[in-house]
């Protein structure tokens, strides 16, 4: 599975938009791109996933640029809940194939 | 519906000693993962099933880890015996599809510190 490079942390005011980006410059045209958060003590969880086109979904849009080297997860009005790691992986889909974590984005959202 | 069910939440052992984590993962999830989470990183695999064969356990260190899903549905993951670096957050998830595919739903997992 290629790799991600993500910041390690930003920082977010509470109603904003939250724009984390990730750069996967080796991605090849069967990967997917996965987006799974974690918040303190808690277990990650699922947020979205996608191909090559922009998804959203009640939790988040996906933004993926057309050579699909990078994308950008958008959490359109972030709230202190939304404090998290957030982690970009990209996966083939099915054939045994692991979801690998990296180190992930720390989002501080404050008041 | 109910979520990934991990226990216990915390355990607390000296090294050389065993300890035993059970997860009880979404009803109809065929495909059951376990993760090791050290303190500042990202989870690490540890070995998937899928129903109750392994699929992979090649980052399973074992000499001293060992994990079961008998009848398919739920699963053991044991250290015998534990060292100081095993001291992690083990992280139990399931999945509706097949290995490598679909969304994962992680338990909130179990906590152990090794002394």
């Amino acid at each position: 599975d290629a790799k991600t490079t993500q910041p390690p942390s930003m920082d977010c005011a509470e109603g904003r938009a939250a724009n984390l980006p990730c750069n996967h410059s080796t991605i090849s045209g069967n990967e997917y791109v996965y987006w799974y958060r974690q918040i303190h003590s808690q277990g990650p969880q699922y947020i979205i996933h996608g191909l090559k086109n922009n998804e959203t979904n009640e939790m988040a849009s996906l933004i993926i640029t057309e050579d699909r080297k990078s994308s950008t997860l958008i959490l359109p009005h972030a709230t202190l809940r939304d404090t998290a790691v957030y982690y970009c992986i990209v996966r083939v889909e099915g054939g045994g194939n692991k979801l690998t974590f990296g180190t992930g984005t720390q989002l501080k959202v404050e008041l | 519906e109910a979520g990934v069910a991990q226990s216990p939440r915390y355990k607390i052992i000296e090294k050389r000693q065993s300890v035993a984590f059970w997860c009880n993962p979404i009803s109809g999830h065929a495909t059951l993962y376990w993760y090791q989470q050290i303190l500042g990183q990202g989870p690490k695999l540890l070995i998937q099933f899928q129903n109750n064969g392994v699929v992979d356990d090649s980052q399973l260190p074992k000499d001293r880890f060992s994990a079961e899903r008998l009848k398919g549905v739920d699963s053991t993951l044991k250290i015998q015996p534990a060292k100081l670096e095993d001291s992690a957050v083990y992280l139990c998830a399931s999945s509706l599809r097949g290995i490598g595919s679909g969304e994962l739903f992680f338990g909130e997992g179990s906590r152990l510190t090794v002394l």
